[in-house]
């Protein structure tokens, strides 16, 4: 277990619709990050947050956003869902945001648009 | 970003030792090398990272070549268990990245009994 909390641990939606995906970090991690794993794409970096801030952004399309809020859960938000956003996506938490620090990952959360 | 090459799969029998291969000839000085493993169904699992010195834990060791353009993954011995994708990543702190962890394709290695 890598004390990272995602829920909810399936989702099945339609195109068009709109999702909020949660994510707890560990105790005490400052840092979230959230992934998207597709067959075809592998796991692609979306966007990081430290401390409620948003730090780093990746491939995330601007029909997502995400953000964290004083507890230091996060939630990403996907919205006009198309069948291409179909995939796994990861939440993962550090400390902070040091280049030689671990990253601990939940276990996902996979998204099916129908 | 400086990049990493990894074999595209390997095989290995259960207890014995394997070595995991990544090249990363673009490494600068102060990219550290993390190798994280994703075991089929889960997310992504740190294994080991190192700066400039051979490093080793409860679950692997990892050396690094004298140039740092290379570094080995090792096993001990593998188990059932150990089947997974691993990956070898060079996080820094300049370029895109912002020092974040960029997945490549990874070595998907498979443990026969």
């Amino acid at each position: 277990d890598s004390g990272v909390t995602q829920t909810p641990k399936h989702l099945i939606t339609a195109t068009g619709q709109r999702v909020t995906l949660r994510c707890s970090p560990r105790s005490g991690d400052l840092s979230v990050y959230w992934y998207q794993q597709s067959l075809d794409q592998g796991l692609q970096f979306l966007i990081q947050y430290y401390n409620g801030e948003e730090r780093a952004k990746g491939n995330i399309l601007e029909r997502f956003s995400a953000q964290q809020f004083p507890d230091l859960h996060s939630e990403l938000n996907l919205s006009s869902l198309e069948l291409g956003d179909s995939a796994l996506y990861f939440c993962a938490s550090s400390v902070a945001w040091a280049t030689n620090e671990k990253l601990f990952f939940g276990s996902g959360t996979q998204l099916s648009v129908l | 970003d400086a990049k990493t090459t990894q074999p595209n799969s390997m095989e290995s029998n259960e207890e014995e030792p394997v070595h995991l291969p990544c090249n990363h000839s673009t490494i600068s000085g102060t990219d550290y090398i993390h190798w994280y493993r994703q075991l089929p169904s889960q997310g992504p699992e740190y294994v080991i990272h190192g700066l400039t010195s051979n490093v080793n834990n409860r679950m692997a060791s990892l050396a690094i070549a004298e140039d740092r353009k290379s570094s080995t993954l090792i096993l001990h011995r593998a188990t059932l268990r150990d089947a997974a994708v691993y990956y070898c990543i060079l996080r820094d702190d300049y370029g895109g990245s912002q020092g974040n962890l960029i997945f490549g394709k990874g070595t998907k290695l498979s443990v026969k009994p």
